[in-house]
């Protein structure tokens, strides 16, 4: 299995540029989720899905959408790229417990500079 | 709110010293903890997870203490040696179990 897998790895784009970041998983995890990685603010969740068909804000929405129209894949949208969505983006995503206990296993990361 | 605080933020050691990472967090509902250790350039990986019903957790040389009635948990790493040096991060469960919220991290050195 490959795991949690992101597409691209790296990405430079100037300031008003869309892109897609995707994110791709094969271990049948209903929940999957969108994290943006800054200097000494650790890990903050942008947006997540809990299932096929549906998306929720996370803590930093703003200037991101997202979709999730296969189970095995979550697409991180910027419409129009901003310097200060200068980040590494990681993917993650998790199986369904019962009790709640949400593992969370992590791509590899994709790191975005906006000029 | 939903909130994790972790401290502290660096921490330098010596080989073989112990090391001792803190995290408190606000939501007396969050029953699942997990440590993760992330390298330069790496994604973050779980370590070791601690759950609501267990107030201590071992693996080898690293364990966990949760203590609900303070909501604060922690992270112990003994005999450390330099492949220990990484930044390490917290988290506690939140709404409804669906989400992680993460602390803001420590980087540890171990220094030979």
């Amino acid at each position: 299995n490959a795991g949690v897998t992101q597409t691209p790895k790296f990405r430079v784009l100037k300031t008003g540029q869309s892109m897609t970041l995707l994110c791709a998983q094969d271990m049948n995890h209903e929940y999957m989720y969108w994290y943006r990685q800054d200097p000494g603010m650790g890990l903050r969740l942008i947006h997540y899905s809990v299932g096929e068909g549906t998306t929720a804000k996370g803590e930093v929405p703003d200037g991101y959408n997202v979709s999730r129209l296969k189970k095995q894949n979550f697409l991180l949208g910027l419409e129009s790229a901003a310097p200060s969505q200068t980040s590494v983006y990681f993917c993650a995503s998790s199986p369904i417990h019962l009790a709640g206990y949400n593992e969370q296993f992590f791509g590899p990361g994709t790191r975005l500079t906006v000029l | 709110g939903e909130n994790v605080e972790q401290h502290p933020s660096t921490l330098s050691v010596q080989e073989g010293d112990s090391a001792v990472i803190k995290c408190t967090y606000s939501d007396s509902a969050s029953n699942y903890f997990p440590w993760y250790k992330q390298e330069l350039g790496k994604r973050p990986q779980l370590i070791i997870d601690i759950r609501s019903n267990v107030g201590e957790k071992k693996d080898q040389r690293i364990a966990v203490t949760l203590n609900k009635t303070a909501k604060h948990f922690s992270l112990h790493i003994t005999e450390t040696q330099p492949e220990d040096s990484a930044v390490y991060f917290c988290a506690a469960t939140y709404t409804g179990f669906q989400k992680l919220v993460f602390g803001t991290g420590t980087r540890l050195l171990v220094s030979p």
